[in-house]
């Protein structure tokens, strides 16, 4: 397996610019889950699913930030309008089942907002 | 509220020496304790992890010990070398909310050829 694949790698917007960041979880793996890394927070859940339906998101920062799962192997965290602050690491991660329970990261994304 | 702190928060050491990366719970009710490694621009590669019900897991020259009672996790890694250079970040998974992962701050290694 390829393990989990974001895109775009990089990304460099504007202020107020909407942005998607993408995500394909390991094939069979049930969990889906968005992280975000800063130097000052450390790395945050944003939120999670389930079987492609959204278990909590009580970490997503704003109403700006929305996430969706339209199907098991593809995953979107959408940030409209962006800002600067939200310029940090965004990664995916998946896991097969809660028995399991071992997370696989994605490579993330570089998300800088001018 | 579950918390997660790593100390040291930076380490360099001269290759060739063993050593202990160290991380602290404050709710001992947990499921697992997760070890990962990050490399500069890179996501999380999992390394060990450790059921509740375990004192230690190993890999070849990591072994990772739990005391679940007082809230403390081990990372040893055996004859450093230069390629262990990165941060390692430890995650608990606890039992008040099982699908979510709480990381510590990591630490950050340094190992000098």
């Amino acid at each position: 397996d390829a393990g989990v694949i974001q895109s775009p790698r990089h990304e460099v917007t504007e202020m107020g610019q909407e942005v998607t960041l993408r995500c394909k979880p390991i094939s069979g793996h049930d969990y889906l889950f968005w992280y975000r890394q800063t130097m000052m927070r450390g790395l945050e859940l944003l939120i999670y699913f389930n079987n492609n339906v959204p278990i909590d998101d009580s970490g997503m920062p704003e109403d700006r930030f929305s996430a969706k799962m339209p199907n098991a192997s593809f995953s979107t965290l959408k940030i409209q309008p962006s800002e600067p602050r939200d310029s940090a690491v965004y990664f995916c991660a998946s896991t097969m089942d809660r028995v399991a329970n071992e997370q696989f990261f994605g490579p993330g994304t570089r998300l800088t907002v001018l | 509220k579950q918390e997660v702190t790593q100390i040291p928060a930076a380490l360099s050491v001269p290759e060739g020496e063993n050593l202990v990366l160290n991380c602290s719970f404050t709710d001992s009710a947990i499921y697992n304790l997760q070890w990962f490694r990050q490399d500069p621009g890179k996501g999380l590669t999992s390394l060990l992890l450790i059921q509740s019900s375990q004192r230690e897991q190993t890999s070849g020259r990591l072994n990772a010990s739990l005391d679940k009672s007082s809230g403390r996790s081990t990372l040893y890694i055996a004859a450093s070398q230069p390629g262990d250079s990165a941060t390692y970040l430890c995650a608990v998974r606890p039992k008040t909310s099982y699908d979510k992962v709480i990381f510590g701050p990591g630490t950050s290694l340094s190992v000098i050829p």
